[in-house]
């Protein structure tokens, strides 16, 4: 079965230092797409970042950068700089072809300290 | 205007009520889903509606009825439900169901049933 493994329940972070939340997956497909999402406190789920089995680049958008190493199956996402309104929950996701969208691990909540 | 919008944001109910809840997309996206968020589980992927058509229905107990009437709309039903129900649900929509575009959330519904 497919599945994404976050292993860190809770991390906490000076604020302005750089922070890595693992991520890993399982799957046999050779096309998947990996998304970071973020939930704070309101409850909405916002997209930070995406990342295509097929490309060679790491995806990075700003803060945020996703460490994709497809030989060991791991889509770390790396937030430089943290800010204290990083402060949420941090899920990976995983999308696979011929399934439903958007299979998610348990999550990561990060605590940014001052 | 936010992109995808649900209400109500918070739903206390009983076990004998029926209730609905109401989620609107203004982003010209085609597929639409309800996710379950429980306390210290993954995100549990519902109902998928593309197009107006249930696509996905993840053996969810009849005791939830989705609804969606047009591309923009998507309800859920909500009739003689459990304690154990009790979760913040998310709606989210994506253009296309299977293509490689993330998916909008709402802010979500946080129901509680007593």
């Amino acid at each position: 079965a497919q599945k994404i493994t976050q292993t860190q329940p809770g991390m906490f972070v000076q604020e302005k230092e750089a922070v890595t939340l693992d991520c890993t997956y399982d799957t046999s497909d050779q096309s998947y797409g990996l998304f970071w999402y973020k939930q704070p406190s309101s409850g909405e789920m916002i997209f930070l970042i995406y990342q295509g089995s097929y490309d060679e680049q790491n995806a990075t958008e700003g803060r945020y950068s996703l460490n994709f190493q497809k030989a060991r199956k791991s889509a770390n996402l790396v937030i430089s700089a943290s800010q204290l309104g990083d402060s949420a929950m941090y899920f990976c996701a995983m999308f696979y072809s011929g399934n439903t969208p958007l299979v998610f691990g348990k999550g990561t909540r990060l605590s940014v300290i001052a | 205007e936010t992109g995808v919008t649900q209400t109500p944001r918070h739903l206390v109910m009983g076990m004998t009520n029926k209730k609905s809840l109401k989620c609107e997309q203004h982003l010209g996206h085609n597929a639409m889903y309800w996710y379950k968020q429980s306390a210290k589980k993954p995100l549990e992927l519902m109902f998928v509606y593309s197009l107006e058509e249930r696509v996905e229905n993840n053996s969810v107990p009849s005791r939830f009825s989705p609804e969606c009437p047009n591309s923009s709309h998507l309800f859920l039903h909500l009739h003689t439900l459990q304690p154990e129900d009790s979760a913040l649900y998310l709606c989210a929509s994506s253009q296309g169901v299977r293509g490689w575009t993330e998916a909008f959330f709402g802010q979500g519904t946080r129901l509680t049933v007593v």
